[in-house]
């Protein structure tokens, strides 16, 4: 059974750097592309981020880039988002996703709070 | 504002056909194909289409997906109760080096 789970949310301050980690297990981790998705309260879906295989492609949306990083660790089989310099807006829950763009399988999801 | 553009809600009838439609542009629905989400509250969001018109294993055939020019849209068919939830439509977009984008969805009320 492919799980994905996420981790590391919590509330920090503007100007706060926050890093998320998302566990995978129930499938070949290094054959996948992985994402990250977030959604603010009552909000829509926003695309965050996603890496290739093996780490040497990376996108970002426009509002995160240059303050998020997409990594991930084939060995441990283990997606990371490193957040600085957040900023109120950034506040949401952020999902982990099996998979470049078609996204059949995702992870619970982990609230990032940013406020004083 | 939402690079795709849905209405921001639906409502139909139990056995009623209603559809969603999703408008972009050239960069993104009008050169890539187009996926659709369900979100239920409170869960996870379910890939529902994928590759425009294509069912992940388990969709019902009520759903069914188009795309013509920058346009795409999701019917839904026999509506039952159950399909009340937010439906997103979402493609990649080859502007600014690549990037996905989502409409800002649609609220779909089963009356």
């Amino acid at each position: 059974e492919v799980q994905l789970v996420e981790s590391g949310g919590g509330l920090v301050q503007p100007g706060g750097s926050l890093r998320l980690s998302c566990a995978a297990s129930g499938f070949t981790f290094s054959s996948f592309s992985m994402s990250w998705v977030r959604q603010a309260p009552g909000k829509g879906l926003e695309w965050v981020a996603n890496i290739n295989e093996d780490g040497s492609e990376k996108y970002s949306g426009d509002s995160v880039k240059g303050r998020f990083t997409i990594s991930r660790d084939n060995a441990k089989n283990s997606l990371d988002l490193q957040m600085n310099s957040l900023r109120a807006e950034d506040t949401a829950k952020y999902y982990c996703a099996r998979g470049r763009w078609n996204y059949v399988y995702w992870g619970q999801g982990t609230l990032v709070t940013v406020s004083s | 504002q939402s690079v795709l553009t849905q209405p921001p809600s639906a409502s139909g009838t139990p056995g009623q056909r209603v559809t969603i439609s999703c408008s972009g542009s050239s960069s993104n629905i009008g050169s890539n194909t187009v996926n659709w989400y369900q979100q239920l509250p409170g869960t996870a969001p379910k890939l529902l289409i994928y590759n425009n018109n294509q069912r992940p294993s388990g969709v019902p055939d009520r759903f069914s997906g188009s795309k013509s020019g920058t346009s795409a849209s999701l019917a839904i068919s026999g509506l039952q109760s159950e399909d009340e939830a937010d439906y997103y439509c979402a493609a990649w977009d080859d502007s600014l080096n690549g990037r996905g984008v989502f409409g800002g969805g649609t609220k779909l009320t089963v009356l």
